[in-house]
């Protein structure tokens, strides 16, 4: 089915230990994003992308880093996990900035607990 | 920093009954309004996409409606259904096409 993948969908880190997430998406969108969501917040914005090989910061960039070698995969590292990053993370793409009716196109999370 | 606020946080309602929701955005730099409907371990499901003010949308039993000038949008539910149980979800978008969640409001209709 199309659509966006994210894998795993749980982990539990110790701090200090690091991880990689996977977002693969199979539509063709030149954009992807990374949220994370938490109690009593909305989605906040982590890194996103704008093209194959191009990435950005977001609203809350510290601790992660991202990257987009191929148009489909959008990578979120954490080097050294902390409780604070204790969150469930969603990827989303989309067409294009305008995104019109549509709007993202989310994944269905990985839910991460950093001990 | 631009807020986007949801209210009620929470809401429980009796399988039958009409109930209808905030989302309070800037109302400057205004782009669009989305609506999302997100199921627990389910991506979120898009209902709505608002550009214009006095907007008013429609899918089935749910309408929303939009006032840009003063920076709101009511999301409503006619009947509610216990499959209508989800978090209702707003996006605004500025003129930087960058979306700005609200916290969204979490519906449980009872049977």
């Amino acid at each position: 089915n199309a659509g966006v993948t994210q894998t795993p969908k749980f982990r539990v880190l110790k701090t200090g230990q690091s991880m990689t997430l996977l977002c693969a998406q199979d539509m063709n969108h030149e954009y992807m994003y990374w949220y994370r969501q938490d109690p009593g917040m909305g989605l906040r914005l982590i890194h996103y992308s704008v093209g194959e090989g191009t990435t950005a910061k977001g609203e809350v960039p510290d601790g992660y880093n991202v990257s987009r070698l191929k148009k489909q995969n959008f990578l979120l590292g954490l080097e050294s996990a902390a409780p604070s990053q204790t969150s469930v993370y969603f990827c989303a793409s989309s067409y294009s900035k305008e995104t019109g009716p549509q709007g993202y196109t989310f994944g269905s999370g990985t839910r991460l607990t950093v001990v | 920093i631009l807020n986007v606020e949801q209210s009620p946080q929470s809401l429980h309602v009796q399988e039958g009954d009409s109930t209808n929701f905030t989302c309070s955005f800037p109302s400057s730099n205004f782009y669009a309004l989305h609506w999302y409907r997100w199921e627990t371990a389910k991506s979120p499901e898009a209902l709505f996409v608002m550009t214009l003010n006095g907007d008013e949308k429609k899918k089935g039993r749910i309408s929303a409606t939009l006032n840009t000038k003063e920076g709101y949008s009511y999301l409503y539910i006619k009947g509610s259904q216990p499959e209508d149980s989800a978090t209702y979800l707003c996006a605004f978008t500025s003129g930087t096409y960058k979306y700005i969640f609200g916290t969204g409001t979490r519906l449980k209709v009872l049977a």
